[in-house]
């Protein structure tokens, strides 16, 4: 089962860019990395998700080295209403079909004016 | 399209009774997840429902259990409430099965808190 482990918060200015690292050690080479972000009193909101080296969208890139022992979730230019939780999780793919979803323990990012 | 709801958004029991949760998917979503979600433990995974079977299940005790119905819809259900069961539980539907390669992005509801006195 893979371990994850997050910084529990960071601080950042508006308009700056912000990486948030995810380790995960002993990952199989198509385990999927999915980064979510959290409000208050919401659910959890998908950001972006890959397995491989690096995937953008309109919102976030993430990075994964060749090595797969981590990955970052950038956010490039951030503002007031990034302020939240962000979770990385790994799926693993296990015998005969199944799974395990492991999150990791969430980074609180507070934007800071 | 209406998003994933949970019902009743807040709840309050005892130890020793039990308690359902209700999810309702998004429209068209046949795939429902169930996460437990506490300060020290964090998010984790309960069960997978895909056309009302269970597909996978976390490691949690016999007391979670679950269930979907023909229109997608899912129950879970925990027996004898712990003080340690106090938690926000949450659900997450998806169009198709959940896996550990790629996977359809999930869309979470806003949770149920339950608090166990």
């Amino acid at each position: 089962l893979a371990k994850t482990t997050q910084p529990i918060s960071m601080d950042s200015y508006e308009g700056q860019e912000v990486n948030i690292t995810c380790s995960h050690n002993n990952i199989a080479t198509n385990d999927y990395i999915t980064w979510y972000q959290q409000f208050p009193s919401q659910g959890p909101r998908f950001i972006i998700q890959g397995y491989k080296t690096k995937v953008t969208n309109e919102v976030a890139s993430l990075f994964i080295p060749a090595d797969r022992k981590s990955s970052t979730l950038s956010l490039p230019r951030v503002s007031l209403s990034d302020t939240a939780v962000y979770y990385c999780l790994v799926a693993s793919t296990g015998g005969a079909g199944s799974y395990q979803l492991t999150f990791g323990k969430g980074t609180k990012l507070s934007v800071i004016p | 399209k209406a998003g994933v709801t949970q019902t009743p958004r807040y709840l309050i029991k005892t130890r020793g009774q039990q308690v359902t949760l209700s999810c309702s998917p998004i429209s068209g979503h046949r795939s429902v997840s169930w996460y437990q979600q506490t300060p020290g433990q964090g998010l984790q995974f309960l069960f997978e429902y895909f056309s009302e079977t269970q597909r996978n299940k976390g490691n949690f005790p016999g007391r979670f259990s679950g269930r979907q119905f023909s229109n997608s819809r899912s129950e879970m259900n925990v027996s004898t409430l712990e003080l340690g069961d106090s938690a926000l539980y949450l659900c997450a539907s998806s169009p198709t099965p959940l896996a550990g390669t790629y996977q359809e992005t999930q869309y979470f509801g806003p949770g149920t808190r339950l608090l166990v006195l």
